[in-house]
């Protein structure tokens, strides 16, 4: 059974401050990370993707892949109200191909405090 | 600009009736994906298509079936509907590639419908 866990939280960190999101995934042969975010009512949307280990920035949000230690976190800085959502990790065992062996993690929910 | 759209946002239905979820889709994308969603169990999926008429179980396909007549299209099918299949269902598709990565893994999801069986 693949397994893609998170703290569900919820996380609640001050306006301005940097919200660190963990994910761990229990299968190995992981190739592809999908970070989805979803507010309150609404439906999912990629926010970021990591295929190789290290960091990937885009904007405010930084994705730090550990394959060796089976990681994937998220980093939100400079953190804004707006960003009160939970955040989903999702985790592919190919690069390409069928999204039929995607497997979503349960979430953490994140409130930023004003 | 909507490109998911599912036909209902709230039903609400009785044990033993057939349900149907429609879901279309406006960006000529290949796949196709039904997931239900419950709290602290995270997106399951429930089916997905590829491709016209093709069809494949995903991890929890009892109790449910689906169609796919038109390549835009991606119908839900609840047969005889139970109070364990009360749950918010999201339509979701992506297209083959995406430069630079695999567009099969980016979801673009619909407003989700949220099902009630008394």
């Amino acid at each position: 059974q693949k397994e893609v866990e998170q703290n569900s939280g919820p996380l609640s960190v001050p306006e301005g401050a940097i919200a660190s999101l963990n994910c761990t995934y229990s299968d190995r042969g992981s190739q592809s990370f999908f970070w989805y975010r979803q507010y309150s009512g609404k439906s999912p949307e990629l926010i970021m993707f990591i295929y190789s280990n290290g960091d990937k920035e885009d904007g405010r949000f930084t994705a730090q892949l550990n394959k060796a230690s089976q990681y994937v976190s998220l980093l939100i800085r400079d953190s804004q109200p707006s960003d009160s959502a939970t955040y989903l990790c999702a985790v592919s065992p190919i690069s390409s191909g069928s999204a039929r062996q995607l497997t979503f993690g349960s979430g953490t929910q994140l409130t930023v405090l004003p | 600009d909507v490109k998911v759209t599912q036909s209902s946002r709230y039903l609400v239905k009785r044990t033993g009736e057939k349900v149907f979820l429609e879901c279309v889709q406006d960006m000529d994308h290949e796949n196709m994906f039904w997931y239900r969603q419950d709290p602290g169990l995270g997106l399951r999926l429930i089916y997905f298509s590829y491709d016209v008429k093709m069809k494949e179980k995903g991890d929890i396909p009892e109790g449910y079936s689906v169609s796919r007549e038109k390549k835009e299209r991606f119908s839900l099918i609840l047969e005889s509907a139970s109070t364990n299949q009360t749950s918010m269902y999201l339509c979701a598709s992506s297209a083959l590639h995406i430069e630079g990565i695999s567009g099969a893994n980016v979801l673009t999801f619909g407003a989700g419908s949220r099902l009630t069986v008394l």
